[in-house]
């Protein structure tokens, strides 16, 4: 069964730095392209980031660009999204999700950024 | 690039719901679609188009033409409401790209 939990979420003030992670498993996490998606309580879904499968290539939202940097490390079968100079309109749950050949299969349970001074 | 959906949909148990949802020249990216029940993560329910991820029922199913992809859910039940999402991969920017999500009401 494929599992994506993610943690690290929490509460921060406005520049701060958080590192979110997600931990994989039930399949050959080296072989799959990752993405974070993130979504405000009641809004839609907006996505963030994607990674490789080796983590030689990334792509960024508008949003996130220049400040927000994805990751992986595939021993740990974990992907990971520093996130530096947060705003307030960065609060949102942030979900991790494992990218089958260009569609969503599978998608964690989210954690939860506030960013409040 | 942009997708646009309605914001809801209200169908009686039992009968059809028809999501769409609108891009320029849509037909030409693999769209695929995903279902959030209330306090839950999204579920991948169709993708490209009109491809059934395992365990999904098939009363589910979807289609692309044109300027517009319509995902079809034939015999309703109350089990179904939900809010439910298109996606689509724009190369032109390297960006994946949500529509704004369609509320599903089963009244």
């Amino acid at each position: 069964e494929v599992q994506l939990v993610e943690s690290g979420g929490g509460s921060v003030q406005p520049g701060g730095s958080l590192r979110l992670s997600c931990v994989a498993s039930g399949f050959d996490f080296g072989s799959y392209w990752m993405h974070w998606v993130r979504q405000i309580p009641g809004k839609g879904l907006v996505w963030v980031s994607r990674v490789n499968k080796d983590g030689t290539t990334t792509d960024y939202a508008d949003s996130a660009k220049g400040r927000f940097t994805i990751s992986r490390d595939n021993a740990k079968s974990t992907v990971y999204l520093q996130m530096n100079g947060l705003k307030a309109e960065d609060s949102a749950v942030y979900y991790c999700v494992r990218d089958d050949t260009g569609a969503f299969h599978n998608w964690g349970q989210g954690t939860l950024v506030t960013v409040s001074s | 690039y942009v997708l646009t959906q309605p914001p809801s949909v209200s169908v009686a148990p039992g009968q059809t719901a028809r999501i769409t949802c609108g891009g320029h020249n849509l037909e030409s990216k693999g769209v695929h679609w995903s279902q959030q029940r209330p306090g839950q993560a999204p579920v991948l329910v169709i993708f490209y188009d009109s491809d059934r991820p395992s365990g999904i029922p098939e009363r589910f199913s979807g289609s692309n033409s044109g300027n517009t992809a319509t995902l079809t859910i034939n015999r309703v039940e109350a089990g179904d409401e939900a809010d439910y999402y298109c996606q689509v991969w724009d190369s032109t920017t390297d960006h994946v790209v949500f529509g704004g999500g369609t509320k599903l009401n089963v009244v």
